[in-house]
């Protein structure tokens, strides 16, 4: 089955430093990767997405992810933390074939961001 | 385009009492997806429709249901409300044609149990 490991529950950086979310993954192939930022009180919404090519993956909002195959690894980064970026942050894994599996996410990482 | 609508925003129900929710896709968006999230458990999948037929459903109990509409819309209920039931129950629609599960989250409708 697959899984999603966020091993950070809670970071805090500072404004203008960089950011490093981590994210581990378990599946028996090559799965669609997603990273997903949610704002106190809202939904999830979309930051980036890897189904295949280039490993190194631009989003929005300044945004940008590496898959790692090796480490099974789907690691979401940021090379200067803005305030408005403190929120809580989703790695999600979707099954690449075979249609109707859902989609799992992570337990989350709720990113402080500190002046 | 607008994006996905759930309605209502917050419900207040008491324990025994039963609920509806709403969700309105994006604009050709056949499949739309149901989660619970809650601060212990996380994002827990409920179930996914796609073209009115559940395509997969998640470990709850039946009390949990849903349905899905020729225009997309789709609706869950939940019978006999629990305490535990409490939590932001959100929706999101995708478009599966291709295989694209990148998700486009509603705002939530947190539900509240008494």
């Amino acid at each position: 089955a697959q899984s999603v490991t966020q091993p950070d529950i809670h970071i805090t950086v500072s404004e203008g430093a960089s950011l490093e979310l981590r994210c581990n993954y378990s599946y028996g192939a090559t799965p669609y990767l997603f990273w997903y930022v949610q704002s106190p009180g809202q939904g999830l919404q979309l930051l980036l997405k890897y189904f295949s090519g280039d490993t190194l993956v631009q989003g929005i909002k300044g945004f940008e992810a590496e898959f790692k195959r090796s480490q099974s690894s789907f690691n979401l980064r940021k090379p200067s933390v803005h305030w408005s970026d403190a929120a809580e942050y989703f790695c999600a894994v979707g099954p690449r074939l075979g249609g109707y599996q859902k989609v799992t996410f992570g337990t989350g990482t709720k990113l402080q961001v500190i002046p | 385009k607008a994006g996905v609508t759930q309605t209502p925003r917050y419900l207040i129900k008491t324990r025994g009492q039963q609920v509806t929710l709403s969700c309105s896709p994006i604009s050709g968006h056949r499949s739309v997806s149901w989660y619970q999230q809650t601060p212990g458990q996380g994002l827990q999948f409920l179930f996914e429709y796609f073209s009115e037929t559940q395509r997969n459903k998640g470990n709850f109990p039946g009390r949990f249901s849903g349905r899905q509409f020729s225009n997309s819309r789709s609706e869950m209920n939940v019978s006999t409300l629990e305490l535990g039931d409490s939590a932001l129950y959100l929706c999101a629609s995708s478009f599966r044609e291709t295989g694209d599960y990148g998700y486009t989250f509603g705002s939530g409708t947190r539900l509240t149990v008494v």
